[in-house]
């Protein structure tokens, strides 16, 4: 089945610990991307990626990285600088980047906490 | 800027009910797209539904009716005769132009009871 799978669907970290997020994707998109969701918010951008090797900031990029090494896979890795990282992390992707109009698929999900 | 305003927070229903979910959004642009994704308790964003704003048709997909009116700046979901399998978080999204961000509304929270 072609899909987006995010693991692991429960993360907890200890404060001052970096942690890294997986997305995976098999359906040939191009284009993937975080967001983060907090309760009674929408969805916020933390990071995008159009093509291999080349991502860039969303709206709120500071304290997270990512790497896009190969087309189906997007990690994200949430830093001890990010200073309340404890939220619902989504990953999506479409087959063209923000230059086109395609629509975003979504994963699963991550719930991180930080304890 | 754009924004997507999705003013009911929670609504609740009976089985069998017809519900309206209201979207409000604000663009400068004269192309943009408008969606709508299903959110159930799992977590995972379903996407429902894409409309171009060259587009005023409404679309009917079977309990589910958007009604997009670009005098009001609206694009209305409606579910008639729902069912609890319908309990999600629902939520509006814009984009305006070709080379722009997905702009969320906050989501709207649909309970509905047996």
């Amino acid at each position: 089945d072609g899909g987006i799978t995010q693991s692991p669907k429960y993360l907890f970290r200890k404060e001052g610990q970096n942690v890294t997020l997986s997305c995976e994707q098999n359906l040939n998109h191009d284009a993937m991307y975080w967001y983060r969701q907090d309760p009674g918010q929408g969805l916020r951008l933390i990071y995008y990626s159009q093509i291999v090797n080349d991502f860039q900031k969303g709206d709120i990029a500071e304290g997270y990285s990512v790497s896009r090494e190969k087309k189906e896979s997007f990690p994200l890795t949430v830093t001890s600088a990010q200073k309340n990282p404890t939220a619902f992390y989504l990953c999506a992707s479409s087959i063209a980047g923000l230059g086109s109009t395609d629509t975003q698929y979504f994963g699963p999900g991550t719930r991180l906490t930080v304890l | 800027a754009q924004k997507v305003t999705q003013a009911q927070t929670e609504i609740s229903v009976v089985e069998k009910e017809d519900v309206t979910l209201d979207c409000v959004y604000e663009t400068r642009d004269t192309t943009y797209y408008l969606f709508w994704y299903k959110q159930p308790p799992s977590g995972e964003l379903v996407f429902l539904i894409r409309r171009n704003s060259f587009d005023e048709q409404n679309e009917i997909s079977g309990r589910y009716s958007w009604n997009f009116q670009k005098s009001t700046s609206s694009f209305n979901f409606t579910i008639t005769a729902s069912q609890v399998v319908d309990s999600a978080v629902y939520f509006c999204a814009l984009r305006p132009g070709a080379n722009s961000k997905l702009t969320f509304g906050k989501g709207i929270t649909l309970s509905v009871r047996p």
